[in-house]
């Protein structure tokens, strides 16, 4: 069946990148979009941004724009999502979500990946 | 800041009723743009639980329900069980924003 595996958790200084992976399996990876979205320790989940894994086109929320860069690599059927210039307020697991599209609801979610920045 | 309001904590006891608002406006559910539900249980990625405002996936039960009016949707929990305390959120899309949303998150406690 169709799933989203994360790579595993980060621990990054104040300042640095973090780039994590999400790979599909067991559905046709480029008819479908992939959205990312973070929850903080104790907080609720927050949208950062959306790619099409068809075309590549991206969509990111405001707050991200700038820092942040989603991509994805059809042959291994794998997006990435790189969050840089890190803070501690960037502490946070991090889903990779798949949507049929643009207006569907996040059917399929990645383990999540957990984040955390501490010098 | 969520743009989509909901209730921090809902509780009831085993086989009772509960029901969680999510209140937007007129740039998202006013819109007309879709409301969904995700369970998320502790510990655990969240689930998707209600799609395009009533539709349920395969496998959801049909206890859960969801609606939507106006500004708002809502989600209804009957008969409800242990297994169903966890968080529980809405999501839209907000023009206004170019963004989906989610609403601020609700703990249903079962007594």
């Amino acid at each position: 069946q169709a799933q989203l595996v994360q790579t595993g958790a980060e621990v990054k200084k104040p300042g640095a990148s973090v780039t994590v992976s999400c790979k599909a399996s067991g559905y046709s990876f480029t008819s479908y979009y992939v959205h990312w979205v973070r929850q903080a320790p104790g907080q609720g989940l927050e949208w950062m941004g959306i790619i099409n894994c068809s075309g590549g086109s991206t969509s990111y929320a405001q707050k991200f724009r700038g820092r942040v860069t989603m991509t994805r690599d059809t042959p291994t059927k794998t997006v990435y999502m790189e969050l840089r210039s890190l803070t501690s307020a960037d502490t946070a697991v991090y889903y990779c979500v798949r949507a049929p599209g643009e207006s569907e609801p996040f059917d399929i979610w990645g383990q999540g990946t957990m984040v955390a920045v501490s010098s | 800041q969520s743009v989509l309001t909901q209730p921090p904590s809902v509780s009831g006891a085993p086989g009772q009723r509960a029901t969680i608002s999510c209140t937007g406006s007129s740039s998202n559910i006013g819109a007309g743009y879709d409301v969904h539900w995700y369970q998320q249980l502790p510990g655990t990625a969240p689930k998707l639980l209600v799609y395009g405002d009533n539709k349920r996936p395969s496998g959801v039960p049909d206890r859960f329900s969801g609606s939507k009016s106006g500004t708002s949707g809502s989600l209804a929990i009957t008969g409800l069980q242990a297994e169903d305390e966890a968080d529980y959120y809405c999501q839209s899309y907000d023009t206004s924003l170019s963004a989906y949303v989610f609403g601020t998150g609700t703990k249903v406690t079962v007594l």
